[in-house]
């Protein structure tokens, strides 16, 4: 069965410093996509970051980018030069298989940042 | 605003009470998703459709709940007989490709509390 694990329940991190967010994953399918996502306090998901699972290169993404293991099955999240409007809840997404199927995200618990000046 | 809009945002209803919540879709987004969050837990897959057509639909998706896409626009979900489990958010998300690759864009939630 599909499964992420973020096993930081929550994270400090100082103004200014970089931090990483930790995430692996389970899947048998050898198609399929990792996201993260932001959760601020106001609910919305907010969409931070994309790798596919053919993706050779490391995604990035402004000052987020995405260290990718594939052999590993981790997909850790690097945000560099934190800033004080980074705290907030951090999700760990995947998505399954090739078109037609339902392609439905299955999230991990999530890390809380916080962002200290 | 062209974002995912879901209304209402909070929601106070008794226990046993029907309540109704609604999704209005990025407007060029053929496929909507409905999602659950519990406190301290990522959200969780509700159901999924394609146009109008509702082509899965999770364990969780009990039999008090119904969700509709008429004219494969809005969505409305609804949940009848409501109980103090189903206090969640409730997230609803857009997206317009096939694949793997696109992202989902989610509204800003509905806040659910019975009490």
């Amino acid at each position: 069965a599909q499964k992420i694990t973020q096993t930081q329940p929550g994270m400090f991190v100082q103004e200014k410093e970089a931090v990483t967010l930790d995430c692996t994953y389970d899947t048998s399918d050898q198609s399929y996509g990792l996201f993260w996502y932001k959760q601020p306090s106001s609910g919305e998901m907010i969409f931070l970051i994309y790798q596919g699972s053919y993706d050779e290169q490391n995604a990035t993404e402004g000052r987020y980018s995405l260290n990718f293991q594939k052999a590993r099955k981790s997909a850790n999240l690097v945000i560099s030069a934190s800033q004080l409007g980074d705290s907030a809840m951090y999700f760990c997404a995947m998505r399954e298989g090739y078109g037609g199927a339902t392609n439905k995200l299955i999230f991990g618990t999530g890390t809380l940042l916080a962002v200290q000046p | 605003d062209t974002g995912v809009s879901q209304n209402p945002r909070h929601k106070i209803t008794k226990r046993g009470q029907n309540v109704t919540f609604r999704c209005d879709p990025i407007s060029e987004h053929n496929r909507l998703y409905w999602y659950r969050q519990t406190l301290g837990q990522g959200p969780e897959f509700l159901t999924y459709f394609q146009n109008e057509a509702q082509l899965e639909k999770s364990r969780l998706l009990s039999d008090r709940f119904s969700a509709e896409r008429p004219k494969g626009s809005f969505s409305t979900l609804e949940i009848q007989r409501t109980e103090q489990g189903d206090s969640a958010m409730y997230l609803c998300a857009s997206r317009a490709n096939t694949g793997v690759s696109t992202e989902a864009f989610f509204g800003q939630g509905t806040r659910l509390t019975v009490v």
